[in-house]
């Protein structure tokens, strides 16, 4: 089992609709979670982190967070093409490791 | 903008040379990190630096050899590396503390090629 398990995608949304982007992590030690963007050829971009249980919300962006089922994920309200990347999810195992999913391409038809 | 900063942002090296990617980052953090992300791939920790030491190396090969002079310099020095080495190479820095985990930042990154 992985430790960190993302659907590779692509996820197609279109312009305007909600793109929901998820993620499981295996190991119940987890206590931070980070979600990246990264454009091709780029290096990833910090865009959401998330520490308890529940909604986080920033912008068209919202993280949503349930240790219990070790599930974590980033909903994008209001897609736009810019917002076609690869996004990663970032568990930290412990202190300042991360460990990340593989990622999921993201494209916004508009 | 980008407040981590990594230099050069291309590199080209035959597999005798000896090179060093440099990394800076001006956010006060005392944890830095080297990266490596081969494309289509995550990346992939190599080294953690927190008050200047080094806390962890993932088994890299010692053809990667990592420094820290100062708070906000990291560096990384490459010598007799593989055409398999070739990646892009990402700095990244946070604070450091608790049990957590804190936010990372990562640097524009260096294309390494090895010939």
């Amino acid at each position: 089992q992985k430790e960190v398990e993302q659907n590779s995608g692509p996820l197609s949304v279109p312009e305007g609709a909600i793109a929901s982007l998820n993620c499981t992590y295996s190991d119940r030690g987890s206590q931070s979670f980070f979600w990246y963007r990264q454009y091709s050829g780029k290096s990833p971009e910090l865009i959401m982190s998330i520490y308890s249980n529940g909604d986080k919300e920033d912008g068209r962006f919202t993280a949503q967070l349930n240790k219990a089922s070790q599930y974590v994920s980033l909903l994008i309200r209001d897609s736009q093409p810019s917002d076609s990347a690869t996004y990663l999810c970032a568990p930290s195992l412990y202190g300042n490791k991360l460990v990340f999913g593989a990622g999921t391409i993201l494209r916004v038809k508009s | 903008d980008t407040e981590v900063t990594q230099t050069p942002k291309h590199l080209v090296m035959g597999m005798t040379n000896k090179k060093s990617l440099k990394c800076e980052q001006h956010m006060g953090h005392r944890a830095m990190y080297w990266y490596k992300q081969k494309a289509k791939k995550p990346p992939e920790l190599m080294f953690v630096y927190s008050y200047e030491k080094l806390s962890i190396n993932e088994s890299v090969p010692s053809r990667f050899s990592p420094e820290c002079p100062n708070s906000s310099l990291l560096n990384l020095h490459l010598h007799a590396l593989q055409p398999e080495d070739s990646a892009l190479y990402l700095c990244a820095s946070s604070q450091v503390g608790g049990q957590g985990g804190y936010e990372q930042y990562f640097g524009p990154g260096t294309r390494l090629t090895v010939t």
